[in-house]
């Protein structure tokens, strides 16, 4: 069983804030990601990181940052958060080595008033 | 760049077999999976076949690989309303390196 959290899981906040959100994993995987995906709607990557102090664009352009100071979290932060930031967003990771199958946390749904 | 492609509706029948087909166009590829989302919740990853490989059965799960044709089909066996839910063909080891490509994902309506 894949252990990756995701928190906030709803976060409903007004326009301009700073906001982060937050994944971490325990099964030691070098490799983590962060999709965004509209509700039922395909899968957008927008960050990824080959380990600690990697960090990647996507293949959609992010107004979003992100950081990898520890292996185990690769928190996601929106300066000043807008409506069009208003989705769904997905954290993964892959384990060492060779490519395999990806781990998904539960997600966080982001609403921007 | 690199794609994969799937049918976007699928409707069956409680007790019937389900079929999800899937193309994709990258013949490096090396793991080709596939993934259930149910409302709200993040992709959990259902089975996945390796490329030397033309089938892979899991309980009411068949997965057929066609290498050739650089097709994937699900086939659930004895589809249960619970089994209602977007299916996610995707891929990896190919061209793209350890990044994983998404199809759009296949919308299954099980009917009562």
């Amino acid at each position: 069983e894949a252990d990756i959290y995701q928190t906030p899981r709803y976060l409903v906040i007004g326009t301009g804030k700073k906001i982060t959100l937050e994944c971490s994993q325990t099964m030691g995987h070098d490799k983590m990601y962060w999709y965004q995906q509209d509700p039922g709607m395909e899968l957008h990557l927008i960050h990824y990181s080959y380990g600690v102090n990697s960090t990647e664009k996507g293949d959609l352009s992010s107004e979003s940052t992100v950081s990898r100071i520890r292996t185990e979290h690769f928190p996601l932060t929106l300066e000043s958060a807008r409506p069009s930031h208003t989705s769904q967003y997905l954290c993964a990771s892959s384990a060492r080595g060779a490519v395999g199958p990806q781990h998904f946390g539960d997600g966080t749904r982001l609403s921007i008033l | 760049g690199e794609d994969v492609e799937q049918s976007l509706f699928l409707s069956v029948r409680e007790g019937d077999s389900s079929v999800i087909n899937c193309t994709y166009t990258d013949s490096s590829s090396t793991y080709l999976y596939w993934y259930k989302q149910e409302p709200g919740a993040g992709l959990q990853l259902l089975t996945y076949i390796f490329s030397n490989m033309d089938m892979k059965q899991d309980q009411r799960l068949t997965v057929l690989l066609n290498k050739k044709d650089k097709h994937l089909s699900l086939r659930i066996a004895d589809t249960q309303t619970g089994d209602s839910a977007i299916y996610f063909c995707a891929e990896s080891g190919g061209t793209g390196g350890f990044k994983t490509i998404f199809g759009a994902g296949t919308r299954l309506f099980v009917k009562a």
